[in-house]
């Protein structure tokens, strides 16, 4: 059974860094063909893809975006994690991390989600 | 980026009818090995989203077979044959076919 869950601040000032950490089981980042995604929901609106690493450590991320983004993965903890620098009232949102499968190209198994909201 | 259009932006339905969202990408998502990745995903209020389709028209697991999708190159559709109460929410496509990865807007179903 895949299960994902993010952690980390859920206030964050204009200017900070924000870490997110993905705690998973049920999968190795280790074995060939996996993934896991970070993508995000700012309130009422829709889907924003951010970040992707994969089990060869393999980094992808969104152009837009790609400036302020470090994804990283300990595959002995089974976690990801994202960073993103010069937090913005824009960046408020829900996170979410999820679990790919090369041979689906699709996230599969997605986190709850952990809000995070920029505010001084 | 490959831009994903998504219409309606909301389908009200009666329960037990059937529900059609379209979607349509900005460039084709055929990829280079031939296959088009093309996935649906269900977001129920206070939910995360869930995948329901991978590529174009395959249902993941544990999905009900009253969700159905088609489509190729450019223009896909998701289906649901008979829409239940639990069927409510927000349905989006999504493209990965090319980086960076691309959802469309949402289309929300809701009962009549």
């Amino acid at each position: 059974q895949i299960t994902l869950k993010e952690s980390g601040p859920t206030l964050v000032k204009p200017t900070q860094t924000l870490t997110l950490t993905c705690t998973f089981s049920g999968f190795s980042l280790s074995t060939s063909g996996v993934g896991v995604g970070w993508i995000r929901q700012p309130p009422g609106k829709a889907l924003e893809w951010l970040a992707l690493i994969y089990w060869d450590d393999d980094k992808r991320y969104s152009p837009s975006l790609k400036s302020r983004l470090t994804i990283t993965k300990d595959t002995s903890k089974n976690q990801v994690v994202l960073t993103m620098t010069n937090m913005d009232s824009l960046d408020t949102a829900t996170y979410y991390c999820a679990h790919r499968l090369q041979q689906l190209v699709a996230f599969d198994y997605w986190g709850q989600g952990t809000l995070v909201t920029v505010s001084s | 980026d490959i831009v994903m259009t998504q219409t309606p932006l909301s389908s009200p339905v009666t329960l037990g009818q059937p529900a059609s969202i379209s979607c349509r990408s900005s460039q084709s998502l055929v990829h280079s090995d031939g296959n088009t990745y093309l996935s649906w995903l269900q977001q129920r209020p206070g939910q995360p989203p869930r995948l329901l389709i991978y590529k174009i028209s395959n249902r993941f697991s544990g999905v009900p077979d009253r969700f159905s999708g088609s489509g190729a190159g450019t223009d896909f559709t998701l289906k649901i044959s008979r829409v239940e109460a639990e069927d409510v929410g927000v349905y989006y496509c999504m493209q990965g076919t090319q980086f960076p990865l691309t959802f469309g807007g949402g289309t929300k179903v809701e009962i009549k």
